[in-house]
């Protein structure tokens, strides 16, 4: 069965420290991949999507993410979170149909 | 359309009414689906419509719940009697198709509804 896991309902980090928002994919095939953010009564955003070519995919704001099909996973990364960067963010799959992760939320502490 | 439309934008409702939820996806776009959103949950899937093919309704969690898509564009989400824990915002949700991995979901705003 395809399934998309992310793995920290909360991260907290301190304003310019990195970020590392992890998601892991369950599927017998490489699918598209994609992080949507939502900011507080806001709608969801596309940040970045993984399609088949590069393997490091950015995004905006700085985000990126790495597809390892190694380790089934699509975690995201920020060199240095800002203020404006608190939000939930959403890991999704692509398996002939859209999955979403259960969602981390992430602080950032100034 | 430029974007994915969705009205009402909030909806406040007494227990037991019916109510109706339209979304106008980008034009040309086939896939469309419903998602719910509960306050501070995450999305939770509801109905996706692809093309002329059946639904795939396996997401709704009642039978007071129902979608349509006429002609092939705008849907309706409606649900009967409704409860205080149908209180969410519902997204709606298009894209060109499913089956390539250049697709992206295009989401509305979204439609506030309260249950009192």
């Amino acid at each position: 069965a395809q399934s998309v896991t992310q793995l920290d309902s909360h991260v907290s980090v301190s304003e310019g420290t990195p970020v590392l928002l992890r998601c892991n994919y369950s599927s017998s095939y490489s699918p598209s991949l994609f992080w949507y953010v939502q900011h507080p009564n806001k709608g969801l955003q596309l940040l970045l999507k993984y399609t088949s070519a590069a393997t490091l995919v950015k995004g905006i704001n700085g985000f990126e993410a790495e597809f390892k099909k190694s380790e089934t996973s699509f975690h995201l990364t920020k060199p240095s979170a800002h203020m404006s960067d608190a939000a939930e963010y959403f890991c999704v799959v692509n398996f002939n149909k859209f999955y979403f992760g259960s969602g981390t939320k992430l602080n950032v502490k100034p | 359309g430029a974007g994915v439309s969705q009205s009402p934008s909030n909806k406040v409702t007494e227990k037991g009414k019916d109510v109706e939820l339209r979304c106008d996806p980008i034009s040309g776009h086939t896939a469309l689906y419903w998602y719910r959103q509960s306050l501070g949950q995450g999305l939770e899937f509801l109905i996706y419509f692809q093309g002329n093919s059946a639904p795939d309704k396996s997401g709704l969690p009642s039978d007071r719940f129902s979608a349509e898509r006429t002609g092939g564009s705008v849907s309706t989400l409606t649900i009967q009697r409704t409860q205080q824990e149908d209180s969410a915002v519902y997204l709606c949700a298009s894209s060109r198709r499913t089956d390539s991995g250049a697709n992206v979901l295009t989401f509305g705003a979204g439609s506030r509804l309260t249950v009192l």
